[in-house]
């Protein structure tokens, strides 16, 4: 079946450093994948996403390439911020149009940037 | 954001009781789902549905049902709460079966 895997954390950063967070996938087919982001108390929010091999997801700063080649698509941001601090939320989808089973899930990743 | 409500958006309850709860959506999307978030396991999808009338079971749907009956609501049904089903439930709409939006969640708590 389809699985996730991300890095749990907590992961801890000063502000302005380099985030990456490693996303892994097995998925028959060509998923789309994604990013989502939950700050406390709140709901998902879409933070990024790409359906096909080699395209690149961007919001916000962050990026994200998928790479069939090595089943990834690991988030990066170039300088965090006290307010990136969240929950973040690799995701997969293995229907496109025809199907509708739901998006698996990674564990999530808890990211705490410090001033 | 997309026009997503969940309500209630917290409950405690007894072991026993019959709880539902309820998604609304004013987007007109196709496809719905009901989640549940619990530590260690990210999101885990207990239901869902492609069309009125159409629903389908998740990964974890025993102890669950479901109703459409509408567009616009989605019912999330505990037909006997027990303990285990203590968690943050996320309902989530799609109108391409590919990228979904979250509701803010409803928080039970099964005594």
């Amino acid at each position: 079946g389809n699985s996730v895997t991300q890095m749990e954390g907590p992961v801890t950063l000063s502000e302005e450093a380099f985030l990456t967070i490693n996303c892994t996938y097995t998925a028959t087919g060509y998923p789309s994948l994604f990013w989502y982001v939950q700050y406390p108390g709140e709901g998902l929010q879409l933070l990024l996403k790409a359906t096909k091999a080699d395209d690149k997801g961007s919001n916000k700063g962050f990026e994200a390439t998928y790479r069939k080649e090595t089943t990834s698509f690991h988030l990066e941001k170039g300088s965090v911020q006290v307010s990136d601090s969240a929950v973040y939320f690799c995701a997969l989808s293995a229907t496109s149009g025809g199907g509708a089973d739901g998006l698996t899930f990674g564990k999530g990743t808890h990211l705490i940037i410090q001033p | 954001d997309a026009g997503i409500t969940q309500s209630p958006r917290h409950k405690v309850t007894e072991t026993g009781t019959p709880v539902t709860l309820r998604c609304h959506q004013t987007e007109n999307h196709r496809y719905m789902y009901w989640y549940r978030q619990d530590p260690g396991h990210g999101l885990r999808l207990i239901h869902y549905s492609y069309g009125v009338k159409d629903t389908d079971k998740g990964e974890v749907s025993d102890g669950y049902s479901v109703s459409r009956s509408k567009t616009e609501d989605f019912l999330l049904t505990l037909e006997s709460a027990t303990s285990s089903q203590t968690s943050v439930y996320f309902c989530a709409i799609s109108d391409t079966a590919d990228t979904q939006y979250f509701g803010p969640g409803t928080r039970l708590t099964v005594l």
